[in-house]
């Protein structure tokens, strides 16, 4: 069972930041927040991943709320490139387990121009 | 090559036939794993090897046979397939020492049509 919760698309205008929300109620403390996007008919792209501070690379800023239920992947100047599946994950980084990716549907991200 | 590779790209292939994919990573990591994703469904883990070792089989049906030789390569052996097996199948990669990570590195995929 997915343990997140996306809008199933979203649309954002090119050169506008796209702000991707992400449910995440039932998180638990040693879980971080994942996300990866996936472009039509690629293998999924590694974006960011977070705990509870805010997270920022080259590709995007990852936001988490305080409670931790809910996050926030922000592309701060979204190009036509971005247009994808974004999926956003939670998962534990504990020793001795596997680590499996649950994917969910995600959301589909269409930037216009 | 860098990265994550896989071949072949496109596969069709009747119901009867034996056929395999490979994949192959460049990125020094010693987990790979196979994922199915069928039109319309989210991404599913089918395997995945921990140094060569399987360490996980997500009730994937015997007519799937996976091989791991090295850390750097997996293959997904075929054989009897059904036409819904027809999807892609991703192969991807990480780093498992000492902590296991969540980031994952994906091959382009293979697009297989199982006719």
């Amino acid at each position: 069972d997915a343990k997140t919760t996306q809008p199933p698309s979203m649309d954002c205008a090119e050169g506008r930041a796209a702000n991707l929300p992400c449910n995440h109620s039932t998180i638990s403390g040693n879980e971080y927040v994942y996300w990866y996007r996936q472009i039509h008919s690629q293998g999924p792209q590694y974006i960011i991943h977070g705990l509870k501070n805010n997270e920022t690379n080259e590709m995007a800023s990852l936001i988490i709320t305080e409670d931790r239920k809910s996050s926030t992947l922000i592309l701060p100047h979204a190009t036509l490139r971005d247009t994808a599946v974004y999926y956003c994950i939670v998962g534990s980084n504990s020793g001795g387990s596997n680590y499996k990716l649950t994917f969910g549907k995600g959301t589909l991200l269409t930037v216009n121009p | 090559e860098t990265g994550v590779t896989q071949t072949p790209r496109h596969l069709v292939m009747g119901m009867t036939n034996k056929k395999s994919l490979k994949c192959e990573q460049h990125l020094g990591h010693n987990a790979m794993y196979w994922y199915k994703q069928s039109a319309k469904k989210p991404l599913e883990l089918m395997f995945v090897y921990n140094f060569k070792e399987q360490t996980e089989n997500n009730s994937v049906p015997s007519r799937f046979s996976p091989e791991c030789p090295n850390s750097s390569h997996l293959f997904l052996h075929l054989h009897t397939l059904q036409p819904e097996d027809s999807a892609l199948y991703l192969c991807a990669s990480s780093q498992s020492t000492g902590r296991w990570t969540y980031e994952q590195y994906f091959g382009p995929g293979t697009r297989l049509t199982v006719t």
